[in-house]
C-alpha cells in the first residue's frame, strides 16, 4: 500500500471543527482512502472512506483534492468522545494483502 | 450483533508458557484478521483467513506463532513457548471480504499480553 503521512498530533476545542489532514502523494488512481480512529484502550474502528468524490457519513466528512494527493477528514462538530487517534489509509487491493497497513496516525486531543 | 469477541480481555503468563487468544467474528464475515499492537512498532497485520484458509501469514513473527481458524466462527492465535517481548495487545478483526479496496474491517476489544 502506498505511504501516507499525518501530523503526529492535533489539538481543538470542544463543539468546533476539526480537520485532519493526510498526505498520500504516491497515491495509485485505483487506491481509495479510508480513515479509521481508535479510542482509549479500544480497538481501532471505521470512519470514513473515499475514492475521488468528497464523502459525507454520519461520524464524518471526508474531502479529497483534486489531485487526490492529499486529502483531509473533517468532523464538524468535536465532542470529548471524539479524542483518538485516527489513522488514514490507502487500500488497493491489488493483488496486496487484504490486511490494513497502519501508519502513526494523528493523536487528536479535544479540550473541554 | 455482539461485534467481534475476543477472549481473555487479558492474559498475564510467565516466559515459556503455551498462550492461546480466541476470537470470534461477526456472522456472514468471510475474512479474519489478526493484529499486534505496540508502542514500538504501532499496530502491525500477523495474519489474515479468507473462507477459514490462511491467505497471508507474512507478517508472522516467527515459528512460535501460529494461528487456525477451524470454522467460520472461531480462530485461534496460539504462542508457543511466549516470551516476554510478545508482551502486546493483540486485536482480531472480521470483514465481509470479496472487495478489499473498499472492505470495512471491524475489530474486537484486543487482548492483552503481558509476559512476565
Amino acid at each position: 500500500d502506498a505511504k501516507t503521512t499525518q501530523p503526529n498530533s492535533m489539538e481543538s476545542n470542544e463543539e468546533e471543527p476539526v480537520h485532519l489532514p493526510c498526505n498520500h502523494s504516491t497515491i495509485s488512481g485505483t487506491d481509495y482512502i479510508h480513515w479509521y480512529r481508535q479510542l482509549p484502550s479500544q480497538g481501532p474502528e471505521y470512519v470514513i472512506h473515499g475514492l475521488t468524490s468528497n464523502v459525507n457519513n454520519r461520524m464524518a466528512s471526508l474531502a479529497i483534492a483534486e489531485d487526490r494527493k492529499s486529502s483531509t477528514l473533517i468532523l464538524h462538530r468535536a465532542t470529548l468522545r471524539d479524542a483518538a487517534v485516527y489513522y488514514c489509509i490507502l487500500r488497493d487491493g491489488g493483488g496486496g494483502a487484504d490486511g490494513l497497513t497502519f501508519g502513526k496516525g494523528t493523536h487528536l486531543i479535544i479540550q473541554p | 450483533d455482539a461485534g467481534v469477541i475476543q477472549s481473555p480481555r487479558h492474559e498475564v503468563t510467565e516466559m515459556g508458557q503455551e498462550v492461546t487468544l480466541r476470537c470470534k467474528p461477526i456472522s456472514g464475515h468471510n475474512s479474519l484478521f489478526w493484529y499486534r499492537q505496540t508502542m514500538m512498532r504501532g499496530l502491525e497485520l500477523l495474519i489474515y483467513f479468507n473462507n477459514n484458509v490462511p491467505i497471508d501469514d507474512s507478517g508472522m513473527p516467527e515459528d512460535r506463532f501460529s494461528a487456525k481458524m477451524p470454522n467460520a466462527s472461531f480462530s485461534t492465535l496460539k504462542i508457543q513457548p511466549s516470551e516476554p517481548r510478545d508482551s502486546a495487545v493483540y486485536f482480531c478483526a472480521s470483514s465481509l471480504g470479496g472487495a478489499p479496496r473498499t472492505d470495512t474491517q471491524y475489530f474486537g476489544p484486543g487482548t492483552r499480553l503481558t509476559v512476565l
